[in-house]
């Protein structure tokens, strides 16, 4: 069972307002995946990071998201000015090492934008 | 594009009875996984198949891949009512990246 904890469960944001959820991923994961998965199911890949650096994320459109893994302390994703389309379920993976390995998942973040 | 996609978007099936998700791809890959998402709950990995394997076992589970023609299979035999969920595929396009299909909802009914 995966040990992966998210917070919160539920964020509701108003259009324009800032929107930070949490991932600590299993003890002894370098490897850390932020995905975006929509109302059809669809996962969209967001960012990953080995320790602390990033090592690929997608053209976060207008700068609007970003993403860090600080040393000691939560992953966090955030979204600068939310916007109606970002609602979304926001899964974060931990992994010992790249794709080719499990990725074990949180219950995730439920965004809804008004 | 979808680089993995599941070839059903939805499944019923009686209790006690068989069944089989099917999965194409369109890259090489390292591996394929197979996971299985529960509702209001993160995905959780089901079975792990390397492109050198062409089958592999986890209880009532069982995945197949078929490198030359980019395709797997998962078949779930005498299924339960807990079996319900969306279950995907997941293919690696590189190092570290997963690329995940579209998910089929399989529904188990009593």
């Amino acid at each position: 069972n995966s040990k992966v904890i998210q917070t919160p469960r539920y964020l509701v944001k108003g259009q324009g307002q800032k929107a930070k959820m949490r991932c600590i991923p299993e003890k002894g994961h370098p490897v850390v995946f932020w995905y975006q998965q929509n109302k059809n199911n669809e996962f969209k890949f967001l960012i990953n990071f080995q320790n602390q650096e990033v090592l690929q994320q997608i053209d976060m459109t207008e700068k609007r998201f970003s993403a860090e893994c600080p040393s000691n302390s939560p992953c966090s994703l955030e979204i600068q000015s939310s916007e109606a389309g970002d609602s979304a379920l926001y899964l974060c993976a931990s992994s010992l090492s790249g794709g080719a390995f499990e990725q074990y998942f949180g219950p995730g973040t439920r965004l809804t934008v008004l | 594009s979808q680089l993995a996609e599941e070839n059903s978007w939805a499944l019923s099936v009686h209790e006690g009875e068989s069944v089989t998700v099917n999965c194409s791809y369109k890259t090489s890959i390292t591996a394929l996984q197979w996971y299985r998402q529960k509702s209001g709950k993160g995905p959780a990995q089901l079975i792990l198949i390397r492109s050198n394997e062409r089958e592999k076992r986890n209880g009532r589970l069982r995945a197949t891949l078929d490198t030359s023609s980019q395709s797997s299979s998962l078949s779930i035999t005498a299924t339960r009512c807990e079996d319900t969920a969306v279950y995907f595929c997941a293919t690696d396009t590189n190092a570290y990246k997963v690329i995940f299909g579209k998910g089929t909802h399989l529904h188990v009914l009593p």
